[in-house]
């Protein structure tokens, strides 16, 4: 079956930087985007960024634009991200979620069909 | 502020039928983007419920439905029970921000 299974919650101070990684089993790694979607205490979700397996392409949020970087690591079947410059605000549970569509789909997906357990990252200084 | 819209919170009692509405605009739902859902139960992390408008995964029951029309979707639940209590976010794709988008979330309490 499907597995997306992350690291472990840090705790960095503002200024930091965090990298964060979800491991992927039961599916050709290769085959399907994975995303990064957000979520701060008591708010909702927030998607960050998308990347490609195969190839390693990325799409960011805008929001994100600078300060984030998606990577993966066929070998391991590992996607990794990593946020800098922290600050309070980016306190949350840090999601990665399998996209519904392989990358070769004539026609999109557009919706996440598998998610990781979570990663809570948590800025103090 | 969420590119498509819920309502905070809806109710219902065990075994009634309540709705959940997502509103978006011109370039997300109404460009005819699919409308996702996904259910959060407390300290969990998201799962999807319903893909593409009105599609269930294997082993979601029929008890959950989608719909859409025009800007708008919906996500009915009939025959409510206590495990429904949750929260529910619609998603879907934005061409004018080129990026995925959520609703801000509904939290839904059996009474």
């Amino acid at each position: 079956q499907v597995r997306l299974v992350q690291s472990g919650a840090e705790v960095k101070r503002p200024g930091a930087s965090v990298k964060v990684s979800c491991k992927a089993s039961g599916y050709t790694f290769t085959n399907y985007y994975l995303h990064w979607v957000r979520q701060a205490p008591g708010q909702g979700l927030e998607w960050m960024g998308i990347i490609n397996p195969s190839g390693g392409s990325t799409n960011y949020a805008q929001k994100f634009q600078g300060r984030v970087t998606l990577t993966k690591d066929t070998s391991t079947s590992t996607v990794y991200m990593e946020l800098n410059s922290l600050r309070s605000e980016d306190t949350a549970v840090y999601y990665c979620a399998r996209d519904g569509g392989t990358v070769t789909a004539a026609v999109r997906a557009d919706y996440f069909d598998h998610w990781g357990q979570g990663t809570r990252v948590t800025v103090s200084s | 502020q969420s590119v498509l819209t819920q309502p905070p919170s809806v109710s219902g009692a065990p075994g009634q039928r309540v709705t959940i509405s997502c509103t978006g605009n011109s370039s997300n739902i109404g460009m005819g983007y699919g409308v996702h859902w996904h259910q959060q139960l407390p300290e969990t992390a998201p799962k999807l419920l319903i893909y593409g408008d009105s599609n269930r995964p294997s082993g979601v029951p029929d008890r959950f439905s989608g719909s859409k029309s025009g800007t708008s979707a919906s996500l009915a639940i009939t025959g409510l029970q206590a495990e429904d209590e949750a929260d529910y976010y619609c998603q879907s794709y934005d061409s004018s921000l080129s990026a995925w988008v959520f609703g801000g979330g509904t939290k839904l309490t059996v009474l």
